[in-house]
């Protein structure tokens, strides 16, 4: 079975803070992705990393996905209260298939 | 449609009652998945649609759950004698086939009580 543990679970901080959270699994994955998630919302995707080592940035948020492809990273610099809500990392598992991992839900606080 | 919409988005029920979720995909999108998300935390794979035709349900967690989707389009989600247990946010995605890596569109789910 495929898993994707996600650390920490929950992150609490104040407003201009720095974060990372990450985003392990045993697998390799053809490609992994990024969503968020706020509450009463389905997830939104944030990026899609496909190469090994592939580093991406969404303004204060930086991607990237390990060299064997196999976990991947989210920092986001200076983190603002709109950045709060669940991250969820998904791997892509087969041809259609995502495979989410555990969640990690981050609150801004001003 | 322009998103996925999904309806109810809320739905109380007793235990025991059978309930049906409805997802709309987006127009042109063949591809519809349904996923519960328990408590806030991940989301966990019940059944992928490829046109009307259901070539994966191994994540239906017993045979109380089915589903089908009709004309390609519109699917429902039926829980029949629901339990407790089966409390959660439904949540349906859609995608062009062969587009996986371009990620889903997600409804905004349903959320299930059972009391």
């Amino acid at each position: 079975t495929q898993l994707l543990e996600q650390s920490p679970q929950f992150l609490s901080i104040q407003e201009g803070e720095n974060l990372t959270v990450y985003c392990n699994s045993s697998s390799v994955f053809s490609s992994l992705q990024w969503y968020r998630q706020e509450p009463g919302e389905g997830p939104v995707l944030l990026v899609t990393v496909v190469t090994g080592g592939e580093v991406k940035k969404l303004k204060r948020l930086t991607f990237q996905f390990g060299d064997a492809r196999k976990d991947s990273s989210l920092h986001i610099t200076a983190a603002q209260p709109g950045d709060t809500g669940l991250y969820l990392c998904a791997g892509v598992s087969g041809t259609y298939k995502y495979i989410f991992g555990t969640g990690t839900r981050l609150k801004v606080l001003a | 449609g322009a998103g996925v919409s999904q309806s109810p988005s809320n739905k109380v029920t007793e235990k025991g009652k059978d309930v049906e979720l409805r997802c709309d995909p987006i127009s042109g999108h063949t591809a519809l998945y349904w996923y519960r998300q328990s408590l806030g935390q991940g989301l966990e794979f019940l059944i992928y649609f490829q046109g009307n035709s259901a070539p994966d349900k191994s994540g239906l967690p017993s045979d109380r759950f089915s589903a089908e989707r009709t004309g390609g389009s519109v699917s429902t989600l039926t829980i029949q004698r629901t339990q407790q247990e089966d409390s959660a946010v439904y949540l349906c995605a859609s995608s062009l086939p062969g587009r996986v890596q371009y990620g889903y569109t997600f409804g905004s789910g349903t959320r299930l009580t059972v009391v």
